[in-house]
């Protein structure tokens, strides 16, 4: 099946500083990828749609300086926090599409804290 | 706009017996539908999906779902529930860019 990997799983960094999450589709060529936020117990929200050789779409209210996506291969996605603060910890999630129809299939997320 | 209800946070069954996990959904048009699973700290796992056709669908670990069109319901279900089944649970509609909108998820319990 279609497997999606995430880089790193876990992550802790000091506030200012800047992460990148790398997002790879293993096996398949994805042309689209989509980041997604998850606060505890809670759905996954949006933040972006990421097209290879495009620039990303970004959700209503998601600061796309902030949060910086480049696709920059038809296998790999990441999404850059650009001076990160506490309150951007949370869970990162990306997903590719793959099929026809299309399913998304997810990466196993990344934990991001920021002290 | 499309939208997704999972009416109930948490559902509790005991092992053996069937479950039913429920969702709903609101979208224009012919609707892809989804089913997730989610395991503690980890992404989401990809369990079955309407895309058109038969209303009951299979998926993984024995899970399958019927697609209502009527009741606009598309609910989970498994005949005899497992201890490992215990995980948190995410309807999905998704448009045909491949944008989906998820539910805020169904934490099922299953006891020995």
């Amino acid at each position: 099946g279609a497997v999606v990997s995430q880089h790193p799983s876990w992550v802790i960094c000091k506030s200012g500083t800047s992460v990148k999450i790398e997002c790879r589709s293993l096996d398949f060529q994805a042309t689209t990828m989509f980041w997604y936020r998850q606060f505890p117990k809670q759905s996954l929200m949006l933040m972006a749609t990421s097209n290879e050789g495009s620039k990303a779409t970004y959700e209503q209210g998601v600061e796309k300086d902030k949060f910086l996506i480049n696709h920059a291969s038809l296998t790999l996605s990441t999404l850059t926090v650009t001076s990160a603060h506490p309150e951007d910890s949370s869970f990162y999630i990306c997903s590719a599409l793959s099929g026809a129809p299309d399913t998304q299939y997810f990466g196993p997320g990344t934990r991001l804290t920021v002290l | 706009a499309q939208s997704v209800a999972q009416p109930e946070d948490q559902v509790n069954v005991a092992e053996g017996n069937p479950l039913t996990v429920k969702c709903t959904y609101s979208v224009s048009g012919n609707p892809y539908l989804f089913w997730y699973v989610q395991y503690p700290n980890r992404g989401l796992q990809f369990l079955l999906k309407y895309i058109t056709g038969d209303n009951l669908v299979k998926g993984s670990y024995g899970f399958e779902a019927e697609f209502n069109k009527s009741q606009t319901s598309f609910h989970l279900k498994k005949p005899s529930a497992l201890v490992s089944d215990s995980a948190l649970y995410f309807c999905a509609v998704q448009a045909r860019a491949g944008k989906s909108t998820f539910g805020d998820g169904t934490t099922l319990t299953v006891k020995p």
